[in-house]
């Protein structure tokens, strides 16, 4: 069935480290992709997105780079910060052109000090 | 993006009694919204496509009847858990989609307990 699924559900990493985030995706009809914040008690937060057609997008020290032949995700943070620390959530939509999102399991990153 | 906000925050209520959500676009006239549930350390479920002027599009395993939705207008949509009871007890979260119809922004949510 269709799945989006987070290859580790935790991640650790030093202040000002790069955060690599990965996510596996089964629907091959889905052509839209979104990483999502989510900190404790608050909805997602809007991060990056890309859509099939593009195997890489850059942000605010945020890229996301996207292997459809894999049908894997990235979300690529650099210089992680403690404000990075919360919960990231791949999403895509369920089917080409479609706008309702399924979401992966999550992976906690955790900024050390 | 897109502002969106719910209310309440947080609401405790009774086994049996009937909560209503709103959730609300507040620089946007959103034609779609959606209703999600989280409950802990899990992620995002779609419950409900919620449309303006027409009725709600639920996802398989949701029941219509106990999770009310009405999307009056292009800024408000309600979720009204009826008849609620402690398994409903979850983070309730709604989005829209912004201007160019795919990307979704998301309100801040609602934590029910039902007692």
């Amino acid at each position: 069935g269709e799945s989006v699924g987070l290859h580790l559900p935790t991640l650790s990493v030093q202040e000002g480290d790069n955060s690599i985030i990965n996510c596996a995706y089964s629907n091959s009809a889905s052509d839209y992709f979104i990483w999502y914040k989510q900190e404790s008690g608050k909805g997602p937060q809007f991060i990056i997105d890309i859509r099939s057609n593009m195997d890489k997008r850059q942000g605010q020290r945020v890229t996301v780079l996207l292997n459809k032949t894999v049908k894997h995700l990235s979300l690529q943070i650099a210089a992680t910060q403690p404000g990075d620390s919360a919960v990231y959530f791949c999403a895509e939509n369920k089917e080409t052109g479609a706008n309702n999102l399924f979401f992966g399991t999550g992976t906690r990153l955790t900024v050390i000090p | 993006g897109a502002v969106v906000s719910q209310h309440p925050s947080r609401v405790i209520c009774k086994s049996g009694t009937s909560v209503k959500i709103e959730c609300r676009s507040l620089d946007f006239q959103a034609t779609t919204m959606f209703w999600y549930r989280q409950f802990p350390k899990q992620s995002l479920m779609l419950m409900a496509t919620s449309n303006e002027g027409s009725k709600a599009t639920y996802e398989q395993g949701v029941e219509k009847d106990k999770f009310l939705i009405n999307h009056a207008s292009l800024t408000l949509s309600t979720l009204t858990v009826t008849s609620a009871h402690p398994e409903d007890s979850s983070f309730y979260i709604c989005s829209l989609v912004g201007h160019n119809q795919e990307t979704q922004y998301f309100g801040p949510g609602t934590r029910l307990l039902v007692l």
